[in-house]
């Protein structure tokens, strides 16, 4: 099986812009988290989409949003982007209810 | 609240050295235990789980890990480091909340290996 695919890998944006980071999870898996990596915070949890929606949601504010779409497949967005969104974003992908997770290549996402 | 504890920040070791990696939890329950590791750039690859049974857990690259209940404790070991083994290292609990899973990372135990 081909593992979960991230795109694009990377990618840099200005202040004040938008960016759409898109997930593909492993085939027959529903459920897709994603997660902010930076060297100050760590691993943190964005949120879960199970099914088309959303099960879990981690303490961002609402510039950060995602959706799912009906062959798993997900997306996340980030509005109005500040200089501390720079980070490496990961997506992961499981068989529920609490399988492993399987992690993407992450996008790097940088803001300047 | 969950949470995982991981209090070595960073660790060296020489090769063919053994290795043990602590990781602490705080669950009321006990929780589905995991061990990622980390190459630069990268995204995060399991070692090995825990789930329920044996306490004793055998993963990938000759990495195993110990539950111990009474400590809260997932500690990862390795008999002999390998210079390719110098990565981060991340503990991960999954815990219920709310009829779904939460999955809580520790901070990471980047790991060092002289040659």
């Amino acid at each position: 099986k081909a593992g979960v695919t991230q795109t694009p890998r990377y990618l840099i944006k200005t202040r004040g812009q938008q960016v759409t980071l898109s997930c593909s999870p492993i085939s027959g898996h529903r459920s897709v988290s994603w997660y902010q990596q930076t060297p100050g915070q760590g691993l943190q949890f964005l949120f879960e989409y199970f099914s088309e929606t959303q099960r879990n949601k981690g303490n961002f504010p609402g510039r950060f949003s995602g959706r799912q779409f009906s062959n798993s497949r997900s997306e996340m967005n980030v509005s109005t982007l500040e200089l501390g969104d720079s980070a490496l974003y990961l997506c992961a992908s499981s068989l529920p209810p609490a399988g492993q997770q399987y992690f993407g290549p992450g996008t790097r996402l940088t803001v300047t | 609240a969950q949470s995982v504890t991981q209090p070595d920040i960073h660790i060296t070791v020489s090769e063919g050295a053994s290795l043990e990696l602590r990781c602490n939890y705080s669950y009321g329950a006990t929780p589905y235990l995991f061990w990622y590791v980390q190459s630069p750039g990268q995204g995060l690859q399991l070692l090995l789980k825990y789930f329920s049974g044996d306490t004793l857990v055998q993963g990938i690259k000759g990495f195993e890990a110990e539950f111990k209940r009474s400590q809260s404790s997932f500690n990862l070991r390795k008999p002999s480091v390998h210079w390719s083994d110098a990565a981060e290292y991340f503990c991960a609990v999954g815990a219920e909340s709310s009829g779904t899973y939460k999955y809580i990372f520790g901070t990471g135990t980047r790991l060092k290996v002289l040659a």
